[in-house]
C-alpha cells in the first residue's frame, strides 16, 4: 500500500511569490491535515480536511490556505512568501474521520525554502 | 488545542543506558500519541494511549499514561544508535488535529 506522498519534495521560492504544495494520501483516507516544521516552533498544525471540508485551522495567516477534492487529495497554498515561511510543511492523513482515536501517518514532506 | 509541554529538549545518552521523556499538559487530555522523527526524516506513530494509567511496552520502549491523564512518558532501555531521533508526544483534541509537544532529540554515544 503506497504512503503519503508529497510534491515537491523541494521547493526554492522568492519572497512575494506564492507556491502550490500537493499532497496525495493513503488509499482510502478521507482526513488530510498539514503542518508546519521549523527549528524554533516544532510542529505547527495548520489545517484539517474531510469530504472536502475544512473542519479545522491553526493560527497562521490568511496567505495560507488550501483544498481538498473529491478524491481525497489536499493542495496547500501559501500566498506572498516570507522569508519566515522556510520550513518543512508535512502532510499527514488518517483512516477515519470524525474519531480522536486515530495515528497519523505523514509524508516525506515539502522543504520549501524561500530566499 | 491543548498545550503540551515535553521535557527534556535534548537527551544525550550513552549506548546501553537507560532514559525517559516526559510529556506534560495543565488539562486533562483526550488521548495522548507518540512519534519518532528520525533525522532528515517524517514523523512516523509509535503508540496511542487512551485510559488513565495505561501501560504499553514495545520491546525497548516503555510508555505510560498517567492517572489524571495530564501526564505521559516513555522509557527507553539500553538505548541503541537506531533509537536515535526526535520523539515528539502529540495530544489528538476535540477538533481534528494534533498538537505536538517540541519533541525530545536523542543523541547517543558508542
Amino acid at each position: 500500500k503506497a504512503g503519503v506522498t508529497q510534491t515537491p519534495r523541494y521547493l526554492i521560492k522568492t519572497r512575494g511569490q506564492q507556491v502550490t504544495l500537493s499532497c496525495s494520501p493513503i488509499s482510502g483516507h478521507r482526513s488530510v491535515s498539514w503542518y508546519q516544521q521549523t527549528p524554533g516552533q516544532g510542529l505547527q498544525f495548520l489545517f484539517e480536511y474531510f469530504s472536502e471540508t475544512q473542519r479545522n485551522k491553526g493560527n497562521f495567516p490568511g496567505r495560507f490556505s488550501g483544498r481538498q477534492f473529491s478524491n481525497s487529495r489536499s493542495e496547500m497554498n501559501v500566498s506572498t512568501l516570507e522569508l519566515g515561511d522556510s520550513a518543512l510543511y508535512l502532510c499527514a492523513s488518517s483512516l477515519i474521520s470524525g474519531l480522536m482515536n486515530t495515528e497519523a501517518f505523514f509524508g516525506q514532506g515539502t522543504r520549501l525554502t524561500v530566499v | 488545542g491543548q498545550q503540551v509541554m515535553q521535557i527534556p529538549q535534548y537527551q544525550h545518552v550513552q549506548e546501553g543506558e537507560d532514559f525517559t521523556t516526559y510529556c506534560n499538559s495543565s488539562t486533562t487530555l483526550s488521548n495522548i500519541q507518540w512519534y519518532k522523527q528520525r533525522p532528515g526524516g517524517h514523523p512516523v506513530f509509535l503508540i496511542q494511549l487512551v485510559k488513565s494509567g495505561e501501560v504499553k511496552k514495545q520491546k525497548r520502549l516503555t510508555f505510560q499514561f498517567g492517572e489524571a491523564k495530564k501526564n505521559s512518558s516513555l522509557h527507553i532501555t539500553a538505548t541503541q544508535t537506531t533509537d536515535v531521533g526526535t520523539y515528539f508526544c502529540a495530544d489528538r483534541s476535540n477538533d481534528y488535529k494534533l498538537s505536538f509537544g517540541a519533541g525530545t532529540t536523542v543523541t547517543v554515544r558508542a
